[in-house]
């Protein structure tokens, strides 16, 4: 079965400061992988996915995701953070379930940003 | 303009209830899902429907029934209403049957459940 794991529960930056928030997944096949963000109290967003083609991928608002195959990773990162920024940070794969390809989250990552 | 919407958005009950949750989406999408967010953020599917008909039915305890009367809308249904169904219960949609292609789905802003 799949899985998804975000190491970090909390992470705190300065307002300007580069970001990094760490994804790993497991997955037989080629995963399709995605980041949503969940401001308090919303809805989940997508930020970014990846399914096929340059593992570098670029979302919304400023940031990026790389996928490394040999690392079972996909790492979110953003060079300049801004305090709207804050908010819970969700990896996700879509795998296969039977006749369907559901999405399975990691346990999310808590972003604060510090003015 | 709302894409997925959901109502209500805050529900507090007494345990032994029965309550319902509904989901409207105007995407056109075919595939509607519920998922549930735990305390500890935690989001796990639930059920899925491709054109009405369940695709995906994770264990889920046979309280929670899921009712989709057209593929734009999908309910989801709780007799008996436990302490620990307390959660944040996400409905989402997507365009197609997603395994079929790279589809992303759109989440509605979630439905607070307290159960007292």
């Amino acid at each position: 079965a799949q899985s998804v794991t975000q190491p970090d529960i909390h992470i705190t930056v300065s307002e300007g400061a580069s970001l990094e928030l760490r994804c790993n997944y497991s997955y037989g096949a080629t995963p399709y992988l995605f980041w949503y963000v969940q401001s308090p109290g919303q809805g989940l967003q997508l930020l970014l996915k990846y399914f096929s083609g340059d593992t570098l991928v670029q979302g919304i608002k400023g940031f990026e995701a790389e996928f490394k195959r040999s690392q079972s990773s996909f790492n979110l990162r953003k060079p300049s953070v801004h305090w709207s920024d804050a908010a819970e940070y969700f990896c996700a794969v879509g795998a296969r379930s039977g006749s369907a390809r559901q999405l399975t989250f990691g346990s999310g990552t808590q972003l604060t940003v510090l003015p | 303009d709302t894409a997925v919407s959901q109502t209500p958005k805050y529900l507090v009950t007494q345990m032994g209830n029965d309550k319902s949750i509904k989901c409207e989406q105007n995407l056109g999408h075919d595939t509607m899902y519920w998922y549930k967010q735990d305390s500890k953020k935690f989001l796990k599917i639930m059920f899925s429907y491709n054109n009405k008909e369940l695709i995906i039915n994770e264990t889920v305890p046979n309280r929670f029934s899921p009712k989709s009367p057209d593929k734009a809308h999908l309910n989801l249904h709780i007799n008996s209403l436990e302490l620990g169904d307390s959660a944040v219960y996400f409905c989402a949609s997507s365009p197609g049957l997603a395994i079929f292609s790279t589809d992303t789905q759109y989440f509605g802003p979630g439905t607070r459940l307290t159960v007292l």
